[in-house]
This record gives C-alpha cells, sequence and structure tokens, in this order.
C-alpha cells in the first residue's frame, strides 16, 4: 500500500529554518513528483513547488522562491522541504503530496502525507 | 494570473444531491482535480481529471467541467459527507487551488 509519512510538528522562531521530511513506500519512488503544499489554521490549500526525485530538478511556487528548497535522498526514499527565513505567517500545516509519474503533466495529487504542523512564534 | 472562484457553503439535505462549482476563465480547457479535506485530516483526492475517479471512491461523487465552470455533483448526499472541498487545476507550471467550499449537511 502507498504512504508518505511525514516528520513531527515542529516549532521555531522568526528568522529560523525549518526541514520537513517526507518518507515513501509503497510505490516507485524515483518514478513520480513529490509536491509540497501548505495550509495556514483556518485557512485553504496552497501549493508550495515540487521536486523530481529522478532528476533532483525543482520547480518552485513563486511566493516561495529564494526561501524554499526541495531536496531528495533515494536511498532511503524519502523527500525534503525547507523553508528559511520563517515568519509568523509561515504557520501552517505542511503536506506532502505524491504528483504524476515523471514526464506528465497537469497532474493530481493522489496520495497525501498526514501533514506536519510548524509553528513560528517568538 | 489565473484565480480560481468556489462558493464559500454548500447546504444539502441528506439524500439530496449537492453541487459545488469552481469558476475560472476557459477552465473548460484545463485538467480539474477535486479533493475532500475533513477536520483535522488530509485531503482525499476524489476526481481527477475532470471525471476520472479513484479507486475507492463512492460513484455518489462525480464530475465535470465545460466552458467557464467546472462542478463537482455529490448525490445521496450522507452525514459523512459534511467536509471542504477544493478544486485544483495547473496554469503554466504552477499548482492552484480554490478557496474551497464548506458542505453542511442538514
Amino acid at each position: 500500500q502507498v504512504h508518505l509519512v511525514q516528520s513531527g510538528a515542529e516549532v521555531k522562531k522568526p528568522g529560523a529554518s525549518v526541514k520537513v521530511s517526507c518518507k515513501a513506500s509503497g510505490y516507485t519512488f524515483m518514478g513520480y513528483y513529490m509536491h509540497w503544499v501548505r495550509q495556514a489554521p483556518g485557512q485553504g490549500l496552497e501549493w508550495m513547488g515540487w521536486i523530481n526525485p529522478n532528476s533532483d530538478g525543482t520547480n518552485y511556487a513563486q511566493k516561495f522562491q529564494g526561501r524554499v528548497t526541495m531536496t531528495r535522498d533515494t536511498s532511503i526514499s524519502t523527500a525534503y522541504m525547507e523553508l528559511s527565513r520563517l515568519r509568523s505567517d509561515d504557520t501552517a500545516v505542511y503536506y506532502c503530496a505524491r504528483g504524476g509519474i515523471i514526464g506528465t503533466t497537469q497532474n493530481a495529487f493522489d496520495i497525501w502525507g498526514q501533514g506536519t504542523v510548524v509553528t513560528v512564534s517568538s | 494570473s489565473y484565480v480560481l472562484t468556489q462558493p464559500p457553503s454548500v447546504s444539502v439535505a441528506p439524500g439530496q444531491t449537492a453541487r459545488i462549482t469552481c469558476g475560472g476563465n476557459n477552465i473548460g480547457s484545463k485538467s480539474v482535480h477535486w479533493y475532500q479535506q475533513k477536520p483535522g485530516q488530509a485531503p482525499v483526492l476524489l476526481v481527477y481529471d475532470d471525471s476520472g475517479r479513484p479507486s475507492g471512491i463512492p460513484e455518489r461523487f462525480s464530475g465535470s467541467n465545460s466552458g467557464n465552470t467546472a462542478t463537482l455533483t455529490i448525490s445521496r448526499v450522507e452525514a459523512g459527507d459534511e467536509a471542504d472541498y477544493y478544486c485544483q487545476a495547473w496554469d503554466s507550471s504552477s499548482a492552484l487551488f480554490g478557496p474551497g467550499t464548506k458542505v453542511t449537511v442538514l
């Protein structure tokens, strides 16, 4: 069965960085895009970008360019999302979500991690 | 930039049909996906590519897309369908979500 399991909750101070992990199982990790989506308290879903685990290529939403870095470790089928220069409005639940097969476009996010709560507070 | 619109809320009685719209300029030319999110849970894919249904999703959930409006239809609504529903599409190389619709079962 396909699963995405994320790391635990984080509390960070403004200006710090946070790195969230997402371990995939039950499918070929390098065969699908991995996306990151966040949701602020009481708000909607916001797409942050994707990583191609096969090529290490990335595509970030314009809003997060310069602050977000998505990486992966293929040896342990794990994707990472690091967000730097944290602000209070980065407080949110961060989700990883599996996208489409590498090379395809316009795909849905069919499998989601359980979410990681990141709280930014002084 | 491309914008998706959804009604903030929809109310429906059990056993009736709920229709949730997702508006966008010529959205019929895009593939639209729909997600259900219950409180405290991660989103779940309900419909992909306008009208496809993933394995395990009941036939009560269906989608359509034409012109400037995509629609998620929930037939024979049950109490357990009470949730937030989001549409999603791609604009160039960026994924976009609608603002979400809260479905209340009366």
